[in-house]
């Protein structure tokens, strides 16, 4: 099956710094990818939907400014969380689809544990 | 607006058994569901997908019935062993890419 790297898996910031979280589709081209967050014990919140070329769709309640999301290419999808603050401490986790096959199946990343001290 | 429910306690049971797991929608007419397994720290990984005409799917040890009259999927896992103790999630999707929405998953854990 397809799939999905995402770097780093852990990254440990002090508070006010900025992190970046990459997102690469290996073997397929993913148009669109998905961003989300997830708490513990909780179910995955979709942040974002990146756009390759074009600007990201952020889901409600969610700062652009503080989540900054670009889609470069069609295997690369970046998260940059701006001015860390300890509560934005989570798992972050990406998605692409692949259009081959059904079209419908979800590829994962292996997730992104930030925490901010 | 919509739901996708699956109970959130977890489900403990003997190696061997099977085990079952819910997944309960609605406001909301899906064209597919899927079922995803999550280990601790670690992204989701696709297991199985039925579309919204098919009553059941099945791989190897797992089977998945879908009930749109009912809004509601099952999925079995026959002959469980301790390995396929993590957290299950179920998925709603409409068409072909288009964004998933994920339940808040059941922690299924299997005692040896």
């Amino acid at each position: 099956g397809a799939v999905v790297s995402q770097h780093p898996s852990r990254v440990i910031c002090k508070s006010g710094t900025s992190v970046k979280i990459e997102c690469r589709s290996l073997d397929f081209q993913a148009t669109t990818m998905f961003w989300y967050r997830q708490f513990p014990k909780k179910s995955l919140m979709l942040m974002a939907t990146s756009n390759e070329g074009s600007k990201a769709t952020y889901e409600q309640g969610v700062e652009k400014d503080k989540f900054l999301i670009n889609h470069a290419s069609l295997t690369l999808s970046t998260l940059t969380v701006t001015s860390a603050h300890p509560e934005d401490s989570s798992f972050y986790i990406c998605s692409a689809y692949t259009r081959q096959g059904s079209g419908t199946e979800a590829f994962f990343g292996q997730g992104t544990r930030l925490t901010v001290v | 607006s919509q739901k996708i429910e699956q109970n959130s306690e977890a489900l403990n049971i003997q190696e061997g058994k099977t085990a079952t797991l819910t997944c309960n929608y609605t406001n909301y007419s899906p064209a597919y569901l899927q079922w995803y397994r999550q280990d601790p720290g670690r992204g989701p990984v696709f297991l199985l997908l039925i579309r919204e005409n098919e009553k059941e799917k099945r791989k190897e040890r797992l089977k998945v019935t879908f009930d749109t009259t009912l809004k509601q999927s099952l999925f079995h896992i026959t002959a469980s062993q301790p390995a396929d103790s993590a957290t299950y999630l179920c998925a709603l999707g409409r068409g072909a890419g288009n964004m998933l929405t994920f339940g808040g998953g059941t922690r299924l854990m299997v005692k040896p």
